[in-house]
Formats: C-alpha cells, sequence, structure tokens
C-alpha cells in the first residue's frame, strides 16, 4: 500500500529557514499536501500541489515536489517561534474516488528564539 | 462560518464499554472521513461517506467499529467491546465535492481513553 515517510524532528533558530522533508511510494499520487497540528488542535491545511507540478509558492511556505524521486519538501523563509507545531505530509491518489488522505508521520518542528 | 466540531472533546471508559463519537461537518459539505490518530502517529484513514452512504469503509480496524450518516450531515462513529488498543484523537473532516474541491477541513477531535 501506500507508504508516506518524514523525519521525526527539525529545530532552527527564529529568522533561520526550515525545511522539512517527505518522500512517498504511491507513483500514482496525485495530490500532495501539508498540514499543520498544534497542540490540543485540529489539523490545520497549510497547502497542497498537484502532481503536474514542481514548486508552489504562497508567501513563506514554499513546497517543492521532485516526481522522480517521489520526494516532497516544504520551506518556511523567515521561521517564527509561532511555527512551532507539527508537520504533516499527505498524498491523496487519482485512483481514489473518495480523496483519501495518507498521512507521513509527522515532523516536529522546534524554533528557538 | 462555523467549522468541523466534534463532541465530546475527551472521553474516558472502561474495556468493553460501548461509546459514540458525533462529528458535525461544516453546513453544506457532502463528504465527510473518519481518521484515527495514535499517540505519535499522522492519521489514519478509517471510513468515508459521500451523502449518506458509506463510500469506503476500507479502514476500519474490524467489525467494532461503525459508523453513520443517516440525514446526510451529521456523523456517529460507534466503537462496540471497546479495547485498550482503541485509545486514540478520533479526527472528523469534511469537504465540499466528491472531487474538483480537494480540501478536507478537520475538526477538534474526540480523544478517547480506554482503561
Amino acid at each position: 500500500g501506500e507508504d508516506v515517510e518524514q523525519s521525526l524532528f527539525l529545530s532552527v533558530r527564529e529568522g533561520d529557514s526550515s525545511v522539512i522533508n517527505c518522500t512517498y511510494t504511491d507513483s500514482s499520487s496525485t495530490y500532495l499536501y501539508w498540514y499543520k497540528q498544534e497542540p490540543g488542535a485540529g489539523l490545520q491545511l497549510l497547502t497542497y500541489i498537484f502532481s503536474n507540478m514542481d514548486m508552489k509558492q504562497d508567501q513563506r511556505l514554499t513546497v517543492l515536489l521532485n516526481k522522480k524521486d517521489k520526494h516532497l519538501s516544504l520551506r518556511i523563509a523567515d521561521t517564527q517561534t509561532g511555527d512551532s507545531a507539527i508537520y504533516f505530509c499527505a498524498e491523496s491518489s487519482v485512483d481514489n474516488a473518495g480523496n483519501m488522505l495518507t498521512f507521513g508521520g509527522g515532523t516536529r518542528l522546534m524554533v528557538k528564539p | 462560518g462555523a467549522g468541523v466540531s466534534q463532541t465530546p472533546s475527551n472521553k474516558v471508559t472502561e474495556k468493553g464499554k460501548y461509546v459514540e463519537l458525533r462529528c458535525d461537518p461544516i453546513s453544506g459539505h457532502t463528504a465527510l472521513y473518519w481518521y484515527r490518530q495514535s499517540l505519535g502517529q499522522g492519521p489514519e484513514f478509517l471510513i468515508y461517506f459521500q451523502g449518506t452512504g458509506a463510500a469506503d469503509d476500507s479502514g476500519l480496524p474490524n467489525d467494532r467499529f461503525f459508523a453513520v450518516r443517516p440525514e446526510g450531515s451529521v456523523s456517529t462513529l460507534k466503537i462496540q467491546r471497546t479495547e485498550r488498543g482503541d485509545s486514540a484523537v478520533y479526527l472528523c473532516a469534511s469537504s465540499p465535492y466528491r472531487q474538483g474541491r480537494i480540501e478536507q477541513f478537520f475538526g477538534p477531535g474526540t480523544r478517547l481513553t480506554v482503561l
């Protein structure tokens, strides 16, 4: 079945850029997503990218997709303490009529002041 | 507008008991999803509704789990004979259309603890 992998932890200093990486195995993945989860809160959709794109930028967020290597990354520019959270990569497939999401295990981002 | 709401926010029960978890989706959203998030892991898909019908229940772990959405809006996830391994946060999400609008909007979750 589908598998989505992420590193567990990332620590950066305030003002630096953060890069969170994700790999996936499903070659039919159509949409790839980044969600943010803060303690006690629900999942917040940050951004998503279609598999026929290789980059998407939205304010401080840049998503890069290498479809050949099945590698997705999220870059957060000028990282702030409020960006500290768990970030989940997720994918869904055109074969999946219900658009169900397959999530990675999450990367905990810690931003030090 | 109002987002997805879930009740209760926390539920503590004893092994072997029956529980019901409720999800109120965003008004007008036809698609509704249940996911389960165990400690330290990402959410895992359980079941998907399009309107009133369960279009895909392939993620339900066994027949102790069941979900309904009788009027195409509110959904209830039902767990019979709860086990300690059922302890997790149960997340509900809704989406406007089956395809075409792909965003899923998540509720805050219900934290289930089985003692």
